[in-house]
């Protein structure tokens, strides 16, 4: 099916592992996102991209790592997971011509 | 810095009744503001929006309002089903120089009693 999934849809990991949440969606759209939900913030956004190759830090980027080596696919990263990373994550794309912003079902990370 | 705020929380109101959910937003270069609607355990899913240079939208039972002299938006629900029980975000674009980049508020759930 067309769309922006996400994988793993829900995810426990230890303290100090690497976890990859990886997103792709079908569109070809220029522009990807990652946020993270959290009560009391709403969605801030950790990281953006405009096209592949092009990466760019949002609101709170600390902890995560990007890539895009192909317009599709935009994984994310958290190199050493810490408890204040448990969240729920959401990526979402945009087409460089539109204005609205999709978004994939989420993604939910447990840090212990 | 710039900020896209809910002025409430939480909001009920009666099925079959009208519901307006109101939000501030303080970026005066903003030039696209889009509700979004996300229900439990999913993604928030896109209501309706609207270019700066507008004052009124309107969908199906959904109306935007955009005031931008006291930078206030807002969404009203006609006719609210049990289906439109969700928390609803509002949000802010703007466009600089091809970066595109998308600021939520808070959220407000709205919860529609039967």
């Amino acid at each position: 099916d067309a769309g922006i999934t996400q994988s793993p849809r829900y995810k426990i990991t230890e303290t100090g592992r690497q976890v990859t949440l990886m997103c792709h969606q079908t569109w070809s759209h220029s522009y990807m996102f990652w946020y993270r939900q959290d009560l009391g913030h709403g969605l801030r956004l950790i990281y953006y991209s405009a096209a592949a190759d092009i990466t760019d830090k949002g609101e709170v980027p600390d902890g995560y790592v990007v890539s895009r080596s192909k317009t599709e696919n935009f994984p994310l990263t958290l190199e050493s997971a810490t408890r204040s990373q448990t969240s729920v994550y959401f990526c979402a794309s945009l087409t460089g011509l539109g204005n609205t912003i999709y978004f994939g079902e989420g993604s939910w990370l447990t840090v212990v | 810095g710039e900020s896209v705020g809910l002025h409430l929380p939480t909001l009920s109101v009666q099925e079959g009744d009208n519901s307006i959910i109101n939000c501030a937003y303080s970026n005066s270069a903003s030039d696209y503001f889009i509700w979004y609607k996300q229900e439990s355990g999913k993604g928030p899913q896109f209501i309706i929006d609207i270019r700066s240079n507008m004052d009124k939208r309107q969908g199906q039972r959904v109306t935007v309002l955009l005031n931008k002299t006291v930078k206030h938006l807002s969404l009203q629900i006609a006719a609210t089903q049990p289906g439109d029980s969700a928390v609803y975000f509002c949000a802010e674009k703007v466009s600089n120089f091809g970066n595109e980049k998308l600021t939520f508020g808070t959220g407000t759930r709205l919860t529609i009693i039967p």
